[in-house]
């Protein structure tokens, strides 16, 4: 079966734009869960999604916000980029939330220059 | 609160085995593993629970000691397949699929 797609792979923004990214699930998975990984930090949780409700979210500015569609379809955007958002963004999906395995996509790498 | 993974990085030769911990200060719900090689995505390996069996990927397993609130991962007979970074993740309630991972741990296997 197909898996996680995020659209597009690469980007380069300048400071102060904003970007939409997008990540279609598998076929038949609810829930999608959206992370920034950075050398520094490491893996971070952004936002979890659950049949079109944010369930929860992370410790980010109010520049990051995501949605969910009826397809299971889900994007996230950030207002007012900064050099610092700098990052390897990865969208993970599952059958639905709680204890199960988690299918990640390849990501999208952000460069905000 | 992050969970802390040790050691960070870990040098083996083929065949060799290697632990890498997972500790928390807080309780644990559960404890999921996952495998990142240089450039691809993190690919899942195994979810611990409370109360449950120690848990098996080929020849990786891996333990929850519920009390000491902590994962180890065990490698046996390392192949070079193993390489690559090794993360580990904690929800922060029992019914969420948040995860907040470790920094990681470095392993890097060679002929």
């Amino acid at each position: 079966k197909a898996g996680v797609t995020q659209t597009p792979r690469y980007l380069i923004k300048t400071r102060g734009q904003q970007v939409t990214l997008s990540c279609s699930p598998i076929s038949g998975h609810r829930s999608v869960s959206w992370y920034q990984q950075t050398p520094g930090q490491g893996l971070q949780f952004l936002f979890e999604y659950f049949s079109e409700t944010q369930r929860n979210k992370g410790n980010f500015p109010g520049r990051f916000s995501g949605r969910q569609f009826s397809n299971s379809r889900s994007e996230m955007n950030v207002s007012t980029l900064e050099l610092g958002d700098s990052a390897l963004y990865l969208c993970a999906s599952s059958l639905t939330t709680g204890n199960t395995e988690a299918f990640f996509g390849q990501g999208t790498r952000l460069t905000v220059v | 609160q992050q969970p802390v993974q040790s050691p960070q990085a870990v040098i083996l030769r083929e065949g060799e085995d290697a632990v890498i911990n997972c500790s928390s200060s807080k309780a644990l719900y559960s404890v999921h593993w996952y495998r990142q090689k240089h450039g691809e995505a993190p690919v899942f390996l195994m979810i611990l629970l409370k109360g449950g069996e120690q848990m098996r990927h080929e020849k990786i397993s891996a333990s929850f000691n519920e009390k000491k609130q902590q994962s180890s991962l065990y490698l046996t007979a390392s192949q070079l397949s193993y390489s690559g970074t090794y993360f580990c993740g904690t929800p922060p309630t029992g019914n969420t699929g948040k995860l907040i991972f470790g920094q990681g741990t470095t392993l890097q296997v060679k002929p």
